[in-house]
């Protein structure tokens, strides 16, 4: 079946550090993909998303290109903030019916960033 | 914006006894999930629901059940609760291309 794979965690990295997690994943055809990102307390929220290869997703400064050929999705960040600490899943949808599809997630990364 | 409200934030309760976690969306949405999560093992989806009455396992249906009576409401059941149901449970909603999660209940079973 479908599969996700998350570079191990707890990754600690001080304030303004270059991030990378790192993420494959294992599909039939083409899914999208998606970084989903949980803070301290609260439920998971939709960090970024790619639809095809090539696409690059981005939003409040990470980016991940989805990677057909080495089927990837690795999520960087150019300077990390405090505010970043939390803990972050990377994920696949698979299903025939976009609407009715279902997300598989990695094993999730804990990130903690130290001022 | 969308909102998925879970029952109970944290909930202790001891093993054998039957437990409930209740979710609520109020988007009209007609796929539901319930998903556990544990350390190391990222999420994984528990049941799912793509209509009102209507249900389907997901890759660890052993010890729940699922009640969908409601379009917006999604109910998780643990018949008789042990301690290796010791866990985070998220709900989500899910619209044509966007799924929305719940704050989580964190569920302990002494």
């Amino acid at each position: 079946g479908n599969s996700v794979t998350q570079m191990e965690g707890p990754v600690t990295l001080s304030e303004e550090a270059f991030l990378t997690i790192n993420c494959t994943y294992t599909a039939t055809g083409y899914p999208s993909l998606f970084w989903y990102v949980q803070y301290p307390g609260e439920g998971l929220q939709l960090l970024l998303k790619a639809t095809k290869a090539d696409d690059k997703g981005s939003n409040k400064g990470f980016e991940a290109t989805y990677r057909k050929e080495t089927t990837s999705f690795h999520l960087e960040k150019g300077s990390v903030q405090v505010s970043d600490s939390a803990v972050y899943f990377c994920a696949l949808s698979e299903g025939r019916i976009q609407g009715a599809q279902k997300l598989v997630f990695g094993q999730g990364t804990r990130l903690t960033i130290n001022p | 914006d969308v909102k998925v409200t879970q029952s109970s934030r944290y909930l202790v309760k001891r093993t054998g006894e039957k437990v409930f976690l209740e979710c609520v969306q109020d988007m009209d949405h007609e796929n539901m999930f319930w998903y556990r999560q544990d350390p190391g093992l990222g999420l994984r989806l528990i049941y799912f629901s793509y209509d009102v009455k209507m249900k389907e396992k997901g890759d660890i249906p052993e010890g729940y059940s699922v009640s969908r009576e409601k379009k917006e409401r999604f109910s998780l059941i643990l018949e008789s609760a042990s301690t290796n149901q010791t866990s985070m449970y998220l709900c989500a909603s899910r619209s044509f291309s966007h799924t929305y999660f719940g704050p989580g209940t964190r569920l302990t079973v002494t």
